[in-house]
């Protein structure tokens, strides 16, 4: 499958621990995004890559949200003490272009 | 920033019948407007696409029209079919800096009836 992958699929954790969601885009893709959902909603944006540098945040990412992409290759998205509004469906995205994303099938946290 | 309006948010008709969802959108230098289709559970997967230097382009049953004086734009499916059950979002995107972040509308529940 040459396809964006993110695992774990589900994650449930306890408010106040550390979860981290991986991203592996499709290879040729330099570009990279991250997105969140909630039930009802479209996808938001959260940060770009554009190979290894993280070009912008969101205002929606706080200080308790880190992202990285070491090497331009896969990213990862930490989320540090975790609330419950962090509850959502966390949905990586790659393209080559601006254009045409391709998105994975997303993480879903649930915080319990 | 941008600012993407998407009605109706639940459509429901009857097989073979046609479905209108349509967008409007607020940043006048946004020129890449993609649709996406989303079952549940599952990705968005992008089923067409249409840039602002063309007011309209087909595929097979679907087609995206746009109006770049008004900014709004619209999704047509023709003959629907029960696996077009879905929700799709529309979603926008500004030229310039920001040339790489798509804002979506709150999408369109669809239900096509047997």
């Amino acid at each position: 499958d040459t396809g964006v992958s993110q695992n774990p699929r589900h994650k449930i954790t306890k408010r106040g621990q550390n979860v981290t969601f991986r991203c592996d885009p499709i290879s040729e893709h330099n570009r990279l995004y991250w997105y969140r959902q909630t039930l009802g909603q479209g996808p938001e944006f959260l940060t770009y890559f554009q190979n290894e540098a993280q070009l912008e945040k969101s205002r929606l990412l706080s200080d308790r949200f880190s992202a990285e992409r070491p090497k331009g290759s896969f990213s990862t998205l930490e989320i540090q003490r975790t609330e419950q509004g962090d509850s959502a469906m966390y949905l990586c995205a790659s393209s080559l272009t601006g254009d045409g994303y391709t998105f994975g099938s997303g993480t879903r946290l649930t915080v319990v | 920033g941008e600012n993407v309006e998407q009605h109706p948010s639940t459509l429901s008709v009857q097989e073979g019948d046609s479905a209108v969802i349509k967008c409007t959108y607020s940043d006048s230098a946004s020129n890449y407007f993609p649709w996406y289709k989303q079952e549940l559970g599952k990705r968005p997967q992008l089923i067409i696409d249409i840039r602002s230097n063309v007011g309209e382009k087909k595929d097979q049953r679907i087609a995206v029209t746009l109006n770049k004086t008004a900014k709004h734009f619209s999704l047509h499916i023709t003959e629907t079919q029960p696996e077009d059950s879905a929700v799709y979002f529309c979603a926008a995107k500004a030229s310039g800096g920001s040339n790489y972040k798509l804002t979506f509308g709150k999408g369109t529940l669809l239900t096509v009836n047997p």
